[in-house]
Order: structure tokens, then C-alpha cells, then sequence
């Protein structure tokens, strides 16, 4: 039940663009997205809901295709402050069920 | 601020030895919920609530008790820890369920010996 996400991790360097792929095996009602820096808490954001809405945050946006079962998270011209793991969380009545996560690494 | 108060933040204890970590939130979040967070296996649900007096088993709720008798606090109970329960925990709020976003606390390392 637990969303696949895709890659595992990722190396760039400042500017580049990344792409982080979230699926389901189950129908979602909204995806979660979260950023945790080493030793920190996961900070939220954004969500989407069902509908197959883009929506976007600085540099940062995502797209929800509900029919697929599946979100993709773009990082645009990619900033050293993006560093980190990111999880994605499909969300079914009520329940938030979290991806492994995928870590980002940003060289200068 | 806004903020979502775990404590505390680190705790060591020996097997078998009852104990409790704190969660409070001054947003007036309708639903908490709590994370472990182990390496390779992400966040995983504990226990959630939608509300006072309403609480619901998560993904891995063995082991581990909540009570949500007041709004703002979420409290995790371990009974009888066990070394397996040695891990980071998360509490979590939101306004309301799934539908928006989570605010964290900043964690609690646990280790059982």
C-alpha cells in the first residue's frame, strides 16, 4: 500500500532540473508533498487533489493524474536549498501513507 | 508561531519501562497523528485522530497507546517498550484530515535498551 516513489536518489548540480515520481496502487483522493532537511521534521509543500491539478511553489511544482494513480514532482533550475529527501503521501479516508522518499542532492 | 510541540527530544530507556511522549498544537487542528521514521522505510502511521475522543490504528499501531481527551494534545504511550521500537517519532497535525497539509513536530529520538 505504501507509494513507490522514483528515483531512489538524485544527484545534480545547481540550476539542473529534477523530476520525482510518486504512484499508487490503490485510487487516491489527494497527494502530499514534503521536503525533511538531515535532522529536521518533513515540512509540508503542497497538495493536490483529485481533479489532475498542477500546482506550484517557487521553482517547485507538481501534477496529479488521478487516473494513473500517480503524482510527479518538478524542481526547476534546481537551488542548494533543495537538498534533501523528499516524500510524497497518497491519502485515502483520512489515512496518509508515505513513500520511502527520494534524496536529493544539489552540488555547486 | 504556529507550531506543532513534541517532548521530549531525545529519551533513553530500558525495556519494559511505561512511557509517554508529549505532542501539543496551538492551531486548533482538528487531526493529529503520529510517524515513526526508520532508515529505508519512510514515515509510517501510528495511530491518527479526526478529533477529541476519536482515535483510529494507523499502519503499525502494535505496541503503542494515544488518547486524544483534548484538542491540542496527542499524547504516545509505550507500555512496555522493546528495542524495536528504538526510532525517530513524529507527531503531526491538520485542520482537518487529508485534505490539507501536515505541520510536524521536530521529533523524538527514541532509543530502547
Amino acid at each position: 500500500q505504501q507509494p513507490v516513489q522514483s528515483p531512489q536518489a538524485v544527484i545534480l548540480r545547481e540550476g539542473e532540473d529534477a523530476v520525482i515520481n510518486c504512484s499508487s496502487s490503490k485510487a487516491l483522493y489527494s497527494v502530499h508533498w514534503y521536503r525533511q532537511k538531515h535532522g529536521e521534521a518533513p515540512v509540508f509543500l503542497m497538495i493536490l487533489l483529485k481533479g489532475g491539478e498542477q500546482k506550484g511553489h517557487e521553482k517547485i511544482s507538481a501534477s496529479f493524474n488521478e487516473k494513473k494513480q500517480q503524482s510527479s514532482l518538478y524542481l526547476t533550475a534546481s537551488q542548494l536549498s533543495y537538498s534533501g529527501t523528499y516524500f510524497c503521501g497518497t491519502a485515502r479516508d483520512d489515512k496518509i501513507i508515505f513513500g520511502k522518499g527520494t534524496r536529493l542532492h544539489i552540488l555547486p | 508561531e504556529a507550531q506543532v510541540t513534541q517532548n521530549p527530544r531525545y529519551l533513553i530507556t530500558v525495556t519494559g519501562k511505561k512511557l509517554t511522549v508529549t505532542c501539543s498544537q496551538n492551531m486548533n487542528h482538528e487531526y493529529m497523528s503520529w510517524y515513526r521514521q526508520d532508515p529505508g522505510l519512510g514515515l509510517r502511521q501510528i495511530y491518527y485522530s479526526m478529533n477529541v475522543e476519536v482515535t483510529d490504528k494507523g499502519d503499525v499501531p502494535e505496541g503503542y497507546k494515544v488518547s486524544r481527551k483534548e484538542k491540542r494534545n496527542f499524547p504516545l504511550i509505550l507500555e512496555s517498550p522493546s528495542p524495536n521500537q528504538t526510532s525517530l517519532y513524529f507527531c503531526a497535525s491538520s485542520f482537518q484530515g487529508s485534505g490539507y497539509g501536515y505541520t510536524f513536530g521536530s521529533g523524538t529520538r527514541l532509543t530502547v535498551v
